[in-house]
């Protein structure tokens, strides 16, 4: 069975710093990886994904994410922060297999940004 | 387009009754889904439909039903509500594409209180 492990329940980052976001994923098979954000109160917001292709990938933001196979990861990253980036951002893997895909999410991570 | 609408946005229900939460989408995606997001769960998968008339279980589907008769539609029916319901709850769609994993489109959310 697919699962996605986000080992960081709660980052606090100073505004201008630079981020990672840590997930791990397991799943059999190349997996279709993707990375959302929550701001408080509202839905989620897609920031990239991962299908195929160049490993490292760009999303909206100014943020980018990093596929390595053989550590199973997908990091989220940001050169410098904002204060506007606090949120809570979620890692999912899509375990595609014709049309029984499922998405499966990891716990969260709730980022801080101090002035 | 409006995208992935929810209604209500909040609701209070008594143990035992019955409601049915609204997801319509105008993006014209086969696959639609529900997911209940509960604090440090992440989300989880609770039904979803490839097309009008083919949904199937997800990972927490029990006191859940769900039809799909429009393409556009996608209702979630609590039979029983039970305080263990209460979480908030977002719709989702996506294309069905095949050789890529599912982008999908969230709805801002239902928050459910079960007392």
């Amino acid at each position: 069975a697919q699962s996605v492990t986000q080992p960081d329940i709660h980052i606090t980052v100073s505004e201008g710093a630079s981020l990672e976001l840590r997930c791990n994923y397991s799943y059999g098979a190349t997996p279709y990886l993707f990375w959302y954000v929550q701001s408080p109160g509202q839905g989620l917001q897609l920031l990239l994904k991962y299908f195929s292709g160049d490993t490292l990938v760009q999303g909206i933001k100014g943020f980018e994410a990093e596929f390595k196979r053989s550590q199973s990861s997908f990091n989220l990253r940001k050169p410098s922060v904002h204060w506007s980036d606090a949120a809570e951002y979620f890692c999912a893997v899509d375990g595609y297999t014709g049309t029984a895909s499922k998405l499966t999410f990891g716990t969260g991570t709730r980022l801080q940004v101090t002035l | 387009n409006a995208g992935v609408t929810q209604t209500p946005k909040f609701q209070v229900l008594k143990t035992g009754q019955s409601m049915t939460l609204q997801c319509a989408q105008d993006m014209n995606h086969e696959y639609m889904s529900w997911y209940r997001q509960d604090p440090g769960m992440g989300l989880r998968l609770i039904h979803y439909s490839v097309g009008a008339g083919i949904t199937d279980q997800g990972e927490v589907p029990n006191g859940y039903n769900v039809s799909r008769s429009t393409t556009e539609d996608f209702p979630l029916r609590l039979l029983s509500a039970a305080p263990s319901q209460t979480s908030v709850y977002f719709c989702a769609s996506s294309r069905l594409s095949p050789g890529q994993g599912r982008e999908q489109y969230f709805g801002p959310g239902t928050r459910l209180t079960v007392t």
